[in-house]
């Protein structure tokens, strides 16, 4: 079945610094969906993306569906001790159906 | 706008005792609903998902049930709890198969 790879698994940054995360399939998306897990609650979505190349941002976060739709980016800037949780990527293909979702990053911020 | 909860936010139960875990999602109708199982390994493991009112499609093969009673009532059974069967429990809805999922605050089950 559909997979999908997501990296890093795990990151430590200090406060201020930028962050990048990734996801990969192994077969075409058409939807692309980033959620943020705080510790004890479900995930929230964070940024939705529906088109091949689009770039969306929500505050200091972006994220760009890849042009080959078989992957999608995201980046926190000036990371702050609240962006701490797990991010989990989230894709459907073209037949539509259920979410296939990263095994999630998991993001410390030191201050 | 629309809201989901789920109960109990945590539940420690014996080996062998049963389990019921509910879910409503107000302000829609039709919902697509799902259960999802967060290990400590932290990857969402979908469980059940339900397209409509007794409709059930299970994912895996395990020791729990659900049931969709009523439109929006989604509820996740087991009759004799198991020790694997702790973890994190967690409900989400979504509109159609177009759009994402919200998920509900979640349940931490502990078998002991």
């Amino acid at each position: 079945g559909q997979q999908l790879n997501q990296s890093p698994q795990s990151m430590f940054i200090q406060e201020g610094e930028d962050v990048s995360m990734n996801c990969t399939s192994s077969s075409i998306f058409n939807t692309w969906l980033w959620y943020k897990q705080d510790p004890g609650e479900g995930p929230v979505l964070l940024i939705a993306l529906y088109k091949a190349g689009e770039l969306t941002s929500n505050g200091r976060l972006t994220a760009q569906f890849g042009i080959t739709r078989k992957d999608s980016f995201l980046n926190i800037s000036a990371s702050i001790p609240s962006d701490v949780g797990i991010y989990f990527c989230a894709g459907r293909g073209n037949q539509g159906g259920k979410l296939i979702f990263g095994q999630g990053t998991e993001l410390s911020v030191k201050p | 706008s629309q809201t989901i909860h789920q109960w109990p936010a945590t539940l420690v139960q014996p080996v062998g005792s049963p389990l019921s875990l509910e879910c409503t999602v107000e302000g829609t109708s039709n919902p697509n609903l799902y259960w999802y199982r967060q290990a400590a390994g932290r990857g969402l493991q979908l469980l059940f998902y339900s397209v409509g009112i007794g409709q059930i499609s299970s994912e895996v093969p395990q020791n729990l049930s659900a049931s969709r009673p009523q439109d929006r009532q989604f509820i996740l059974s087991s009759k004799k709890l198991l020790l694997s069967d702790s973890g994190f429990y967690l409900c989400a809805w979504s509109l159609d198969r177009h759009y994402g999922y919200t998920f509900g605050s979640g349940t931490r089950l502990t078998v002991v």
